[in-house]
């Protein structure tokens, strides 16, 4: 299967903790993409990239949040000194070109703050 | 600002029945247009997309969707449900520049025998 990969698919953390989710695109795609999504709402966009370049991150939550692409191949998002509102599924998604292309969503990582 | 409203949150179908998922964006200029199902413990799947033309799109497992400007409308529609399409379904609106959707909040499909 070459879609697209995120680990871990759970985590769960206490208060307080770092940390950082993995996200493994389609390979020949250049543009992934980072949402949140809370119980009962749609994807909610965080960041992306083109290739290396993270061409938007004003939509980042909040300076806690970061994310990189440090290769333009895979990507990481982390959370630092996590919050109980931070408990959602992480969703990465890729996509082949700048146009209004389509999003291949991985299966997401869902996280736990206890 | 673009945004997307699913009115239902929930819709109960019998198998075998329609079904009509409906789905209203704002958006100044043409919007680009999209429906996504999620299945538990699945990513979002992309069952149909616009971008111009014909305003009737076909989908794949036998969906379709009209493009309505009067109505700022993108309406998703089954002549025959199976018990197979119960989950959850999105419609997303994205616009010229950097083509980032917007998703509306999702509508709960429910399949009954």
């Amino acid at each position: 299967d070459t879609g697209v990969s995120q680990n871990p698919r759970h985590k769960i953390t206490k208060r307080g903790q770092n940390v950082t989710f993995r996200c493994d695109p389609i390979s020949e795609h250049n543009r992934l993409y980072w949402y949140r999504q809370t119980l009962g709402q749609g994807p909610e966009f965080l960041t992306y990239f083109q290739n290396e370049a993270q061409l938007e991150k004003s939509r980042l939550l909040s300076d806690r949040f970061s994310a990189e692409r440090p290769k333009g191949s895979f990507s990481t998002l982390e959370i630092q000194r996590t919050e109980q509102g931070d408990s959602a599924m992480y969703l990465c998604a890729s996509s082949s070109s700048g146009g209004p292309d389509t999003q291949y969503f991985g299966p997401g990582t869902r996280l736990t703050v206890l | 600002a673009q945004s997307v409203t699913q009115p239902d949150i929930h819709i109960t179908v019998s198998e075998g029945a329609s079904l009509e998922l409906r789905c209203n964006y704002s958006y100044g200029a043409t919007p680009y247009l999209f429906w996504y199902v999620q299945s538990p413990g699945q990513g979002l799947q992309l069952l149909l997309k616009y971008f111009s033309g014909d305003t009737l799109v076909q989908g794949i497992k036998g969906f379709e969707a009209e493009f309505k400007r009067s109505q700022s409308s993108f309406n998703l529609r089954k002549p025959s449900v199976h018990w197979s399409d119960a989950a959850e379904y999105f419609c997303a609106v994205a616009s010229g520049g950097s083509y980032i959707p917007t998703f509306g909040r999702g509508t709960s499909l429910i399949v009954h025998p």
